[in-house]
């Protein structure tokens, strides 16, 4: 079974410190890695994948199959970084088209 | 393009009833996905349409059904409702390339509450 955990419900950073919001993922298979971003009062969005490897408004996200971590980091935090996030994943096999989620972390940039 | 649209924005039903939510996906995808998220919780996958076929389903009772349009557009249908059926139903939509599912575009969702 696919499994996607985010330890922290709530992460609290002060604007220009460093951020990381943890994902971790059990799964056997083949996976595809997502992280989803939802500001307030907009829709869940897609904020990057793995298999890109982009750097989407200054976050990126390895995954590390043997700890079977894709942490999201951001060097320097904005205000405007301040949304709930979720991790995702998806078996990157033919005939699965299933997204599942973590339970979300709220992060909160201070002024 | 509005993006993935739902109807309606909010609903309320009592025990027993049953309830249909609609999805127009974004302009140019094919395919269609429902999620509930419960309160304090992620989405949780229930099914995806293809070509008017339900082509996956996550782990949800029979009392959930769905319907693809040849427009592409989607209902999803619940029956006998329970009070643990309240949450937020998100429809999300994509196109798909190849064998996979491309990246999902969610809708605002339906809040459901149940009395």
């Amino acid at each position: 079974a696919q499994r996607v955990t985010q330890p922290e419900k709530l992460l609290s950073v002060f604007k220009g410190a460093p951020v990381e919001l943890k994902c971790n993922y059990s799964y056997s298979g083949s996976p595809e890695l997502f992280w989803y971003v939802q500001y307030s009062r907009q829709r869940l969005q897609l904020l990057l994948r793995h298999i890109s490897r982009e750097s989407i408004k200054g976050f990126t996200a390895d995954l590390n199959k043997g700890e079977t971590s894709f942490h999201l980091k951001k060097p320097f935090a904005q205000e405007e970084d301040s949304a709930m996030y979720y991790c995702a994943l998806k078996d990157s096999g033919a005939g699965s088209y299933q997204l599942t989620f973590g339970k979300g972390t709220k992060l909160s940039v201070i002024p | 393009d509005a993006g993935v649209t739902q109807s309606p924005t909010h609903l309320i039903k009592t025990r027993g009833q049953q309830v249909t939510l609609r999805c127009s996906p974004k302009s140019g995808h094919d395919t269609v996905s429902w999620y509930q998220q419960a309160l304090g919780q992620g989405p949780q996958f229930i099914f995806q349409y293809y070509e008017e076929e339900e082509r996956q389903r996550g782990n949800f009772p029979d009392r959930f059904s769905g319907h693809q349009f040849p427009n592409y557009s989607s209902e999803l249908n619940v029956n006998a409702l329970l009070l643990g059926d309240s949450a937020l139903y998100l429809c999300a939509s994509s196109l798909i390339r190849g064998a996979n599912t491309d990246t999902q575009y969610f809708g605002p969702g339906t809040r459901l509450t149940v009395l």
